[in-house]
């Protein structure tokens, strides 16, 4: 079986700061690892994603995270966060066991001026 | 491609009426998906289809809840009779087959049922 969790449900942080969302995951086998991004009013977006290789992986507008095998973590991260970041992230794992993707509970990040 | 297609994007009905939400999947996907999320639960997984064909519907509430693929690029969802509780924002998503392949979300259906 797998799990996700996303320890912060809310990330408060000012314009310009850097930013980390946690994610912490469960799998007895090899997993893919994605994160969605979803605004106010609409469906999830997909972020970026781990299928393997390089453990550092860059996404769509300034975002990257980092596979971390041994802590199994996948992290997400921003060095410096616009208003428009506002909005609830998803992180979720698929245990390469097929199409089934396990979402963590999501973090609202909320980007303040 | 336009995306996953949903249809009606809000629904207001009231209790005891049939409701059917509609899905157009990504042309050339064969990976269909339904979920519901709300405020006290999250994200949830209604249903998977693969090919047209339910592989897991171990996350329908109950038996008022039932989900088709007449064609490979469309599917609904049929809530009969609704309860105030199918209150939610229902979402569908495509994808290829395979874990590998990430999946394509629809803007949603705001159901409210009264």
């Amino acid at each position: 079986a797998q799990s996700v969790t996303q320890l912060d449900s809310q990330v408060p942080v000012f314009e310009e700061a850097p930013v980390e969302l946690r994610c912490n995951y469960s799998s007895s086998v090899s997993v893919y690892l994605f994160w969605y991004v979803q605004y106010p009013n609409q469906g999830l977006q997909l972020l970026l994603k781990y299928l393997s290789g390089s453990t550092l992986v860059k996404g769509i507008n300034g975002f990257e995270a980092e596979f971390n095998k041994s802590q199994t973590s996948f992290h997400l991260r921003k060095p410096s966060v616009h208003i428009s970041d506002t909005a609830e992230y998803f992180c979720a794992v698929n245990a390469n066991a097929g199409n089934m993707l396990t979402f963590g509970g999501g973090t609202r990040l909320m980007v303040k001026p | 491609d336009a995306g996953v297609i949903q249809s009606p994007r809000h629904e207001v009905t009231e209790m005891g009426q049939e409701v059917t939400l509609r899905c157009k999947l990504i042309s050339g996907h064969n990976s269909l998906f339904w979920y519901r999320q709300t405020m006290m639960r999250g994200l949830e997984l209604l249903i998977y289809f693969n090919n047209n064909v339910p592989i897991d519907d171990s996350g329908m509430p109950e038996d008022r809840f039932s989900a088709k693929m007449p064609n490979a690029s469309f599917s609904t969802l049929k809530i009969q009779p609704s309860e105030p509780r199918d209150s939610a924002v229902y979402f569908c998503a495509s994808s290829y087959t395979g874990g590998n392949s990430p999946l394509h979300f629809g803007n949603g259906t705001r159901l409210t049922v009264t």
